[in-house]
């Protein structure tokens, strides 16, 4: 059974912060791929990555492939408030179904 | 354009009754998955579906549960029996090769 384990589970985060999501597998996927979701919708999908190694950056954020392919993580920049969510990582298989995380919520400190 | 649309939105039922649950995927798209997200959770690999077919159907937990999709678009989930355990965000999501696009899910509530 292919499990993907994804740490922190929850993150308090203040403005201008940096901080890393991470997640771990086993198994090696194909490609894997990251998510947002909001409360009361669908994930969004933010990245695939596909080569072990590759680097992939969306504006303050920054995905990262393991170079075995059963680890990424994500590290955001300076975080802002609009960060806040449930980030997923996702491994594909071979039929296009998706194995995730348990997600990791990302919330302002109070 | 119309992405991924899911009917009702919020459902709420008791324990024993049958449900069913409503998927629109977006036009054209071939493979339809259904997932299952506990509060705050990651997803749960339902069913798959390429076309009216269902290649994998490894995800549904018990044969209460079942899906069928008509005219390679609309997809019904229907579960029988329902038990309180079945409380979940069901969400549907439509692919047409790589990427998949989820709708915004059903609240199911069984009491």
């Amino acid at each position: 059974t292919q499990l993907l384990e994804q740490s922190p589970q929850f993150l308090s985060i203040q403005e201008g912060e940096n901080l890393t999501v991470y997640c771990n597998s086993s198994s090696v996927f194909s490609s894997l791929q990251w998510y947002r979701q909001e409360p009361g919708e669908g994930p969004v999908l933010l990245v695939t990555v596909v080569t072990g190694g590759e680097v992939k950056k969306l504006k303050r954020l920054t995905f990262q492939f393991g170079d075995a392919r059963k680890d990424s993580s994500l590290h955001i920049t300076a975080a802002q408030p609009g960060d806040t969510g449930l980030y997923l990582c996702a491994g594909v298989s071979n039929t296009g179904k998706l194995i995730f995380g348990q997600g990791t919520t990302l919330q302002e400190k109070p | 354009g119309a992405g991924v649309s899911q009917s009702p939105s919020n459902k709420v039922t008791e324990k024993g009754k049958d449900v069913e649950l409503r998927c629109d995927p977006i036009s054209g798209h071939t493979a339809l998955y259904w997932y299952r997200q506990s509060l705050g959770q990651g997803l749960e690999f339902l069913i798959y579906f390429q076309g009216n077919s269902a290649p994998d159907k490894s995800g549904l937990p018990s044969d209460r549960f079942s899906a069928e999709r008509t005219g390679g678009s609309v997809s019904t989930l229907t579960i029988q029996r329902t038990q309180q355990e079945d409380s979940a965000v069901y969400l549907c999501a439509s692919s047409p090769r790589h990427e998949q696009f989820f709708g915004p899910g059903t609240r199911l509530t069984v009491l």
